[in-house]
């Protein structure tokens, strides 16, 4: 089946400092990849769509100069928090439309900003 | 605006039983009604998934029942087993459009053996 790979999965890091999460489609190739945001006991919020070969679409209140998004290649995409604050501590998740009807979804990377 | 509703938020069910959770829309557009499962620390996996032409659909244990003219669809998880404790989410989108897929504020379900 198609699976999606994350990493890290967990992460902490110093306030200021900036972080990159790695998307990856194992077997199969996704043109669009999905970053979402995940708080605590909370439903996942769509940050972003990651189109390959272009520039991400952002949804309206995320900071695009702040998640900064690269699709370079049919398989990867990577999502890098820059200058890190605490309020930036979440849960993120991405996934990809791949070869059968629905999202998959990596496992996720906690990240923690001190 | 919430463009899916789900209820109910916690969910205690023992070894055996129907486990039951609810989802309602507004927006007759949506053409793909998805449940998936999330456990702690992971991302959501999809359980089973309905599209509007048919009212019901059964994978094993799990059935999505869907009312098209209420605009509600339900997961129901049959001989509820103590390793089926998650939290659950429905969606809706649209199967030309994954841009546009929304998720339910989820349901932490406690299967106690």
């Amino acid at each position: 089946g198609a699976v999606v790979s994350q990493h890290p999965s967990r992460v902490i890091c110093k306030s200021g400092t900036s972080v990159k999460i790695e998307c990856r489609s194992l077997d199969f190739q996704a043109t669009t990849m999905f970053w979402y945001r995940q708080f605590p006991k909370q439903s996942l919020m769509l940050m972003a769509t990651s189109n390959e070969g272009s520039k991400a679409t952002y949804e309206q209140g995320v900071e695009k100069d702040k998640f900064l998004i690269n699709h370079a290649s049919l398989t990867l995409s990577t999502l890098t928090v820059t200058s890190a604050h605490p309020e930036d501590s979440s849960f993120y998740i991405c996934s990809a439309e791949g070869p059968n009807y629905g999202y998959t979804f990596g496992s996720g990377t906690r990240l923690t900003v001190v | 605006q919430q463009q899916v509703k789900q209820s109910p938020q916690s969910l205690i069910v023992q070894k055996g039983g129907i486990s039951i959770i609810n989802c309602a829309y507004e927006n007759t557009a949506f053409d793909y009604f998805p449940w998936y499962q999330q456990f702690p620390g992971k991302g959501p996996a999809l359980l089973i998934a309905i599209r509007p032409d048919v009212s019901e659909k059964k994978e094993g244990r799990f059935t999505i029942s869907f009312n098209k003219s209420a605009k509600q669809f339900s997961l129901h998880i049959m001989d509820s087993q103590p390793g089926d404790s998650a939290t659950y989410f429905c969606a809706v989108g649209y199967s030309y459009n994954f841009n546009k897929f929304y998720f339910g504020s989820g349901t932490k379900l406690n299967v106690k053996p």
